[in-house]
């Protein structure tokens, strides 16, 4: 079965600043891996995704990501935040041939001034 | 934005009571799932539909039924409410060969 740990819950950073956000996910087979954003009170929508190709993924707004498959990773990072970037992140994966996508338990960014 | 709309947004309900959520889309996407969030658990998936009348169950599916009687309704039932159902349910869509899911706006459930 698989599974997403989001290693932090809550990362508070000063605007500017670079941020880091840890998802690491079990699963015996090979995945597909994605981020998501929700901002307060909105829907969840698409920030990146990881299909195959370079493992190195960038997605809107500045963010990226990278698939390490050794350490079954997906950290989120962008290097300079905006006060517009606070919003709840959720790491997800699925497997390649599954119909199914988990969810981690979401972390927290809350960008001060 | 995709094209999915879900019904009612806001419902309070008692304990007992059975509670129907819609999630109607109109981009004839062939998959489309039911999770909920809760505070500390990110969201959870309930149920899926992978075509008309295929239906599956999720990470947390006991309390829940699923219909999917058209490719652009499915529907979730709660049969008898309980309290600890409260949660903002959200529905979502998806082609199988992009990955990426496309997601209401959520409906929020308060069962007294």
């Amino acid at each position: 079965a698989q599974s997403v740990t989001q290693l932090d819950s809550q990362v508070p950073v000063f605007e500017e600043a670079p941020v880091e956000l840890r998802c690491n996910y079990s699963s015996s087979v090979s995945v597909y891996l994605f981020w998501y954003v929700q901002y307060p009170n909105q829907g969840l929508q698409l920030l990146l995704k990881y299909l195959s190709g370079s493992t190195l993924v960038k997605g809107i707004n500045g963010f990226e990501a990278e698939f390490n498959k050794s350490q079954t990773s997906f950290h989120l990072r962008k290097p300079s935040v905006h006060i517009s970037d606070t919003a709840e992140y959720f790491c997800a994966v699925r497997d390649t041939g599954g119909f199914k996508t988990i969810f981690g338990a979401g972390t927290r960014l809350f960008v001060k001034a | 934005d995709a094209g999915i709309t879900q019904s009612p947004r806001h419902k309070v309900t008692e304990t007992g009571t059975p509670v129907t959520l819609r999630c109607h889309q109109t981009e004839n996407h062939r998959y489309m799932y039911w999770y909920r969030q809760d505070p500390g658990h990110g969201l959870r998936l309930i149920h899926y539909s992978y075509g008309v009348k295929d239906t599956d169950k999720g990470e947390v599916s006991d309390g829940y039924s699923v219909s999917r009687s058209k490719t652009e309704d499915f529907l979730l039932t709660l049969e008898s409410a309980t309290s600890s159902q409260t949660s903002v349910y959200f529905c979502a869509i998806s082609e199988i060969d992009t990955g990426e899911l496309f997601f209401g706006e959520g409906s929020r459930l308060t069962v007294l």
